[in-house]
């Protein structure tokens, strides 16, 4: 059975700090991954989905990357603003093609200090 | 940007009154989904359809039931609501084809008193 950890829990740092996000999964054999971003009594907000034939994906301060054969995501967040604290959730789509369901983790809270 | 519409987003009832969750999307996509999470835990599937008469019930056991009439509507309800339903109620949708990338509603918060 497929199962996503996110380490760590919580996570604080200072404005501006270069900070990476970690996801593993057990099963290899995954379609893609997500990442989301939660905010606070609202829903989640797609970031980056990364085919597992792919390597990373680039969305302006956002790096994805994938190795699935560790069974290893990381989110990057390059100069980290008080606007990015939100809890980040990875979440991956086991192999099969589209129609699987997304196991998601449990997210890592962020928060940046100003 | 996800068009996918959550209403209401917040509501308080008393036990034992039926409500209904709706949930719309504009993007013409096949699949939808109901999750609910609790402040701070994860998400869990409770219903899922791939498509206009199709309903499947998700990973964890809900007392709630949903309908797909019409592909953009998918609403959920609760014949008779009780505190133990007090939750986030959570709407998403994806195109069947393609990577199936999951867009998320803004959420209905419901507690029940």
């Amino acid at each position: 059975k497929q199962e996503v950890t996110q380490i760590p829990a919580a996570l604080s740092v200072p404005e501006g700090e270069n900070l990476v996000l970690n996801c593993s999964f057990t099963d290899s054999a995954i379609y893609n991954l997500q990442w989301f971003r939660q905010d606070p009594g609202k829903g989640l907000t797609s970031l980056l989905l990364i085919q597992s034939s792919q390597r990373e994906q680039t969305s302006g301060r956002l790096n994805a990357s994938l190795d699935k054969s560790s069974g290893r995501s990381t989110l990057y967040i390059a100069a980290s603003q008080p606007g990015d604290s939100a809890t980040y959730l990875c979440a991956v789509r086991p192999g099969g093609g589209s129609q699987g369901n997304l196991i998601f983790g449990k997210g890592t809270k962020l928060s940046v200090k100003p | 940007e996800a068009d996918i519409y959550q209403t209401p987003r917040y509501l308080v009832i008393g036990t034992g009154k039926k409500i209904t969750l709706e949930c719309s999307q504009t993007m013409g996509h096949d699949k939808m989904y109901w999750y609910q999470q609790d402040p701070g835990m994860e998400l869990h599937l409770i219903h899922y359809s791939y498509g206009v008469n199709s309903t499947e019930k998700g990973d964890l056991s809900s007392e709630s039931t949903v309908s797909r009439i019409r592909t953009e509507h998918f609403p959920l309800t609760l014949e008779s609501a009780r505190p133990s339903h007090t939750s986030q109620y959570l709407c998403a949708s994806a195109l069947a084809q393609a990577t199936g990338e999951l867009f998320f509603g803004e959420g209905s918060r419901l507690t029940v008193l």
